[in-house]
C-alpha cells in the first residue's frame, strides 16, 4: 500500500543508547520531515529534507541527526537518549504544497 | 515566527449537534496555508481540510467545513451533525509558502482541542 511506513511502532530505551527511527515512502515525494508530539502539545518539527541530499534543523532539532538516505528514506537518529527524548515520533512526506501524508507514528519510551 | 492558538483544550458536544472548534494564528506571511488534522485514540493523523490565504470562498469537504476570516486571523473548524466517531484531538496547522516567516519549512501545529460526543 502506497503511504509512509515507520519502524518500530514501539521502543523503549535506556537512558544512553542509541537508535534509528526508520521512515520510508513510496509516493515518489521530494520533502520529507521529523515531528515529535509530546502529552498536551501538537507535533513540532525535528528536522526535514527538502529534497535527497539536504536536511535541515526545524523547531527542536537538539538530540537529534538526521540522514537522508535516497528520495524514498529518511531516518533520525538519537545518539544518546535522554528521558526528555520520550515522545511520539512522526514522519511524513508531502507532494505539492498541502499533500502531506504521515506515518502510523513510533512510541519511544525512554527509562 | 509562525503561531497557531486553540483556546479549547477540551469540548462535550451531544451527538447530531454542530461542533465550531477555534483556530487562530499569527503570521507576517500573505501567502500561507491553513489545515485541520483529526487525530483519533489510535494515533493516526488524518488530514481533514485545507485554506490556501488567497482562496476566496471557505473550503468545505463533506461534513468538515472551515470558517476563515482572514483579516481577524482565524480559521475555525466546523463539523455539521456530529457522530461518535468525531471524537478525537483535532489540531489546527498552518505552513508559510516559502518559509519567508523565518521558520523552517513544515506546518506549524496548535495544541489541540480533544472533541468528545456524548450520545
Amino acid at each position: 500500500n502506497a503511504g509512509v511506513t515507520q519502524t518500530p511502532k514501539f521502543q523503549v530505551l535506556k537512558t544512553g543508547q542509541s537508535m534509528t527511527l526508520q521512515c520510508a515512502q513510496d509516493m515518489n515525494h521530494n520533502s520529507m520531515y521529523w515531528y515529535r508530539q509530546d502529552p498536551g502539545m501538537g507535533l513540532r518539527l525535528i528536522y526535514y529534507s527538502a529534497s535527497e541530499g539536504t536536511t535541515d534543523k526545524g523547531e527542536v532539532p537538539n538530540g537529534y541527526n538526521v540522514s537522508r538516505l535516497n528520495k524514498r528514506e529518511f531516518s533520525l537518529r538519537l545518539e544518546s537518549a535522554a528521558p526528555s527524548q520520550t515522545s511520539v515520533y512522526f514522519c511524513a512526506s508531502i507532494l505539492g504544497y498541502y499533500g502531506y501524508t504521515f506515518g502510523s507514528g513510533t512510541r519511544l519510551t525512554v527509562v | 515566527a509562525q503561531k497557531i492558538t486553540q483556546t479549547q483544550p477540551g469540548m462535550f458536544v451531544q451527538e447530531k449537534e454542530a461542533v465550531t472548534l477555534d483556530c487562530t494564528y499569527d503570521t507576517s506571511d500573505q501567502s500561507y496555508g491553513l489545515f485541520w488534522y483529526k487525530q483519533p485514540s489510535s494515533g493516526e493523523m488524518i488530514f481533514l481540510i485545507y485554506q490556501g490565504s488567497y482562496d476566496e470562498q471557505n473550503a468545505t469537504e463533506g461534513r468538515y467545513s472551515l470558517n476563515f476570516q482572514k483579516a481577524r486571523k482565524s480559521a475555525n473548524l466546523v463539523i455539521s451533525a456530529s457522530q461518535l466517531g468525531d471524537s478525537a484531538m483535532y489540531f489546527c496547522a498552518m505552513r508559510d509558502f516559502l518559509g519567508a516567516g523565518g521558520g523552517a519549512d513544515g506546518l506549524t501545529f496548535g495544541k489541540g482541542t480533544h472533541l468528545i460526543i456524548q450520545p
